[in-house]
């Protein structure tokens, strides 16, 4: 099951700040948050993940709340090439393989306007 | 490029027949997962390698459904006796090592499948 519930669709208007939510009321203290896009007709393209500190990198920035139950992903700068599906994922604990599993929500659509 | 390939892109077949995909994942990276995504959901895990070992297996893998990692390099996943439920999009992903702060998974392209 989902761990992550984010809107359904947005838009943002090019050149502007995306800002996405996703709550995640559910995660575990050591889980982390990690963000993906998926552009059409393409595989899942990383972003950028964080566990509790506000985290930055060229093509984005992750704004997690104290309690850590929802966060933000912005990009300061949308371009129309940011239209994509954005996935909020949580990595669920260690299974008993050892592995780190993604469980992937719905998305959030993002339609960046010109 | 350097990232992880998967062929083929498409693959359209009948019902009933049997069907293979190839991942190839970045070369350094030891652990290798298949996913499936139908449309308008986000990827479902379906298996994942470390090396050669196939350590861990969703219960949406069915007895027709078989993956492999012979020699710990690149992956196949083979459907036998296709159903038209099976039509999704394949995904592969590979990633490096076991540290618990930096665990991204890098994806292919995928395959799409459609059975008629």
């Amino acid at each position: 099951d989902a761990k992550t519930t984010q809107p359904p669709s947005m838009d943002c208007a090019e050149g502007r700040a995306a800002n996405l939510p996703c709550n995640h009321s559910t995660i575990s203290g050591n889980e982390y948050v990690y963000w993906y896009r998926q552009i059409h007709s393409q595989g899942p393209q990383y972003i950028i993940h964080g566990l509790k500190n506000n985290e930055t990198n060229e093509m984005a920035s992750l704004i997690i709340t104290e309690d850590r139950k929802s966060s933000t992903l912005i990009l300061p700068h949308a371009t129309l090439r940011d239209t994509a599906v954005y996935y909020c994922i949580v990595r669920v604990r260690p299974s008993t393989s050892g592995t780190y599993k993604y469980i992937f929500g719905t998305g959030t659509r993002l339609k960046v306007l010109a | 490029d350097t990232g992880v390939s998967q062929d083929p892109r498409h693959k359209i077949t009948k019902r009933g027949q049997n069907v293979t995909f190839r991942c190839d994942p970045i070369s350094e990276h030891n652990r290798l997962y298949w996913y499936r995504q139908t449309l308008g959901q986000g990827p479902e895990f379906l298996t994942y390698f470390q090396n050669e070992a196939q350590l861990e297996k969703s219960r949406l893998l069915s007895d027709r459904f078989s993956a492999e990692r012979p020699k710990g390099s690149f992956s196949t996943l083979e459907i036998q006796r296709t159903e038209q439920g099976d039509s999704a999009m394949y995904l592969c992903a590979s990633s490096l090592g076991e540290r618990a702060d930096s665990y991204e998974q890098y994806f292919g392209p995928g395959t799409r499948l459609t059975v008629t």
